[in-house]
């Protein structure tokens, strides 16, 4: 069985620029949450979708979003790169509509210089 | 009060020895307590977890001890071996209620186990 897939792994992007990342979540997996990881502020939850809708949203500026799609699909965009975006990015998803058992993926090393 | 504070920040264990992590919350309306292992270049793994209506639970050499009232809970590593050596994260949520994927996670412990 397929655990969570991220791409890509690693990105390099510059200040102002915009980035797209993947999730794939594992199949028959319904909700992905997405969380911000870095050494000074630790894991920090961005949003987390089920169906296609976004139930919950972290406390991050609007240049962070996402989506998800029919077939539990989701990418996280985040615009207007600043340097302190640098972090790494984690997705997770669940079977169950209550939010149990997440397992996460290896994650998106992004670089903004 | 959507803190979660783990300590120490680092922990060095001789092989066989017992690795202990404390956590402590404040949201009384957490109901779901799990713990995370990361190796580095990994996402966190999810190792063992803890609903409030029970106030031990073991998994091999993994153990989470629960207490209510005090609004803490740790996690037990019996007969530590080197390759325990990695980050722990503590996490807490309201996942019977509306926090929807949101995990609220401690700082994290380095543990290292020597041989």
């Amino acid at each position: 069985k397929a655990g969570v897939t991220q791409t890509p792994r690693y990105l390099i992007k510059t200040r102002g620029q915009q980035v797209t990342l993947s999730c794939s979540p594992i199949s028959g997996h319904r909700s992905v949450s997405w969380y911000q990881q870095t050494p000074g502020q630790g894991l920090q939850f961005l949003f987390e979708y089920f169906s296609e809708t976004q139930r919950n949203k972290g406390n991050f500026p609007g240049r962070f979003s996402g989506r998800q799609f029919s077939n539990s699909r989701s990418e996280m965009n985040v615009s207007t790169l600043e340097l302190g975006d640098s972090a790494l990015y984690l997705c997770a998803s669940s079977l169950r509509q209550a939010s149990y058992g997440y397992t996460f993926g290896s994650g998106t090393r992004l670089t903004v210089v | 009060q959507q803190q979660v504070k783990q300590s120490p920040q680092s922990l060095i264990v001789q092989k066989g020895g017992i690795s202990i992590i404390n956590c402590a919350y404040e949201n009384t309306a957490f109901d779901y307590f799990p713990w995370y292992q990361q190796f580095p270049g990994k996402g966190p793994a999810l190792l063992i977890a803890i609903r409030p209506d029970v106030s031990e639970k073991k998994e091999g050499r993994f153990t989470i001890s629960f207490n209510k009232s005090a609004k803490q809970f740790s996690l037990h590593i019996m007969d530590s071996q080197p390759g325990d050596s990695a980050t722990y994260f503590c996490a807490a949520s309201n996942a019977g209620g509306t926090s929807y994927g949101k995990l609220t996670f401690g700082q994290g412990t380095i543990l290292t186990v020597h041989p």
